[in-house]
């Protein structure tokens, strides 16, 4: 059983470029999730997608774009990256939004120079 | 200032040694997570508790509602035990998460 699958795992990009990260989970969730991870802080929530079909900002969206493409994946986008989101970004997913165990990819550690 | 937060930051204990870790919150709850995050990055849920206490193997968590606090502890600590443990609170449909606290065990 997979659980939550992410890609890539790690991704070093140039200033200016763009790329998505991709999210997959096998549990038939409903609620899904982008947050990232730096130094000293705890996980900040990016985007998150209640439902199949419905999308909403988090804590720190600038920057980054999100489609929740079908009920089993939920991509997230950078469209030009600059070096202040270098980052771990971790994708979760729950039953439903809040309240619920939540279960997270391995991470993919981005590097923007 | 942060809704969720974990002390100490940092702790290294000897093999077989007893460990708290306690994790405040200045919100109303409907859960409380306790996270494990390994070398390598991946996070784990330990436990969710919304009352009591609960225990699974050697780990066991502990929340108290009125003074917005909990509590995760570690018995007969083992080197495998070395990870980041993070506190995370669910409010509004929304969770937070403390910055963690870096857990080495010494054998």
């Amino acid at each position: 059983n997979a659980g939550v699958t992410q890609t890539p795992k790690f991704q070093v990009l140039k200033t200016g470029q763009s790329m998505t990260l991709q999210c997959a989970q096998d549990m038939n969730h409903n609620s899904m999730y982008w947050y990232r991870q730096d130094p000293g802080m705890g996980l900040r929530l990016i985007y998150y997608s209640a439902s199949e079909g419905t999308t909403d900002k988090g804590e720190v969206p600038n920057g980054y774009n999100v489609s929740r493409l079908n009920k089993r994946e939920f991509s997230l986008r950078l469209e030009s990256a600059a070096p202040s989101q270098t980052s771990v970004y971790f994708c979760a997913s729950s039953v439903t939004q809040g309240g619920t165990e939540a279960f997270f990819g391995q991470g993919t550690r981005l590097t923007v120079v | 200032k942060n809704e969720v937060e974990q002390s100490p930051q940092n702790l290294t204990a000897q093999e077989g040694e007893f460990i708290t870790i306690n994790c405040s919150y200045s919100v109303g709850i409907s859960a409380l997570h306790w996270l494990q995050q390994h070398p390598g990055g991946g996070i784990v849920s330990l436990f969710m508790l919304s009352s009591g206490k609960k225990k699974h193997g050697r780990l066991i968590a502990t929340i108290n509602i009125q003074e917005k606090h909990s509590s995760l502890h570690i018995t007969a600590s083992h080197p495998r035990d070395s990870a980041v443990y993070i506190c995370a609170v669910t409010y509004n449909n929304d969770m937070r998460f403390g910055a963690g606290t870096r857990l080495t065990v010494k054998p």
